[in-house]
């Protein structure tokens, strides 16, 4: 069965510190991958995705996520982290070229203490 | 350049209820998908709409049911409302290309439904 799976259901991290949230997949084929963030009582902001191509993807707000086959991961990463990114972030999955059906990962909480 | 917009912000309704919510979808976008995110958890598919037809179901029963418009705008209905139904419900938006592939969803803010 098609799933992700976010491990880390909370992390906390000071500000100024590293970031990476895992995020890891099943599925048949290479699906394409995105990252999506969601502040709270918001939607769903957009922060990168993977199709083909360069296995590490640079995003929006200094994010990026590097796509590794062979472990079905497609972890997110940030080198260093600002209060303004506590939020909610959520791994999602689509099928290649039929992006309309994601399925998500649980998300993970960020808190960034100062 | 309009994103998606979704309406109402947000809803109270109690068991048995009918509810109907609507989006309209980002400028130069002609199929629309709608998500289920209970609280503390990740999106669920319900349904895609695209050239006013379901095209893709996602595992939720027929009390949900919906609608596209020939503006691309979409409605999401719930019959028969259950506790259960409450939830955040968003809307993405996206643009198939050339009959063939959809590149990137973008979310709408979402409505909140309180069934009570």
């Amino acid at each position: 069965a098609q799933s992700v799976t976010q491990p880390d259901i909370h992390i906390t991290v000071s500000e100024g510190a590293s970031l990476e949230l895992r995020c890891n997949y099943s599925y048949g084929a290479t699906p394409y991958l995105f990252w999506y963030v969601q502040s709270p009582g918001q939607g769903l902001q957009l922060l990168l995705k993977y199709f083909s191509g360069d296995t590490l993807v640079q995003g929006i707000k200094g994010f990026e996520a590097e796509f590794k086959r062979s472990q079905s991961s497609f972890n997110l990463r940030k080198p260093s982290v600002h209060w303004s990114d506590a939020a909610e972030y959520f791994c999602a999955v689509g099928a290649p070229g039929n992006t309309g059906k994601l399925i998500f990962g649980q998300g993970t909480t960020l808190q960034v203490k100062p | 350049d309009a994103g998606v917009t979704q309406s109402p912000t947000h809803l109270i309704k109690t068991r048995g209820q009918q509810v109907t919510l609507r989006c309209s979808p980002k400028s130069g976008h002609d199929t629309v998908s709608w998500y289920q995110q209970a609280l503390g958890q990740g999106p669920q598919f319900i349904f895609q709409y695209y050239e006013e037809e379901e095209r893709q179901r996602g595992n939720f029963p027929d009390r949900f049911s919906g609608h596209q418009f020939p503006n691309y705008s979409s409605e999401l209905n719930v019959n028969a409302l259950l506790l259960g139904d409450s939830a955040l419900y968003l809307c993405a938006s996206s643009l198939e290309v050339a009959g063939e592939y959809q590149e990137t969803q973008y979310f709408g803010p979402g409505t909140r439904l309180l069934v009570l």
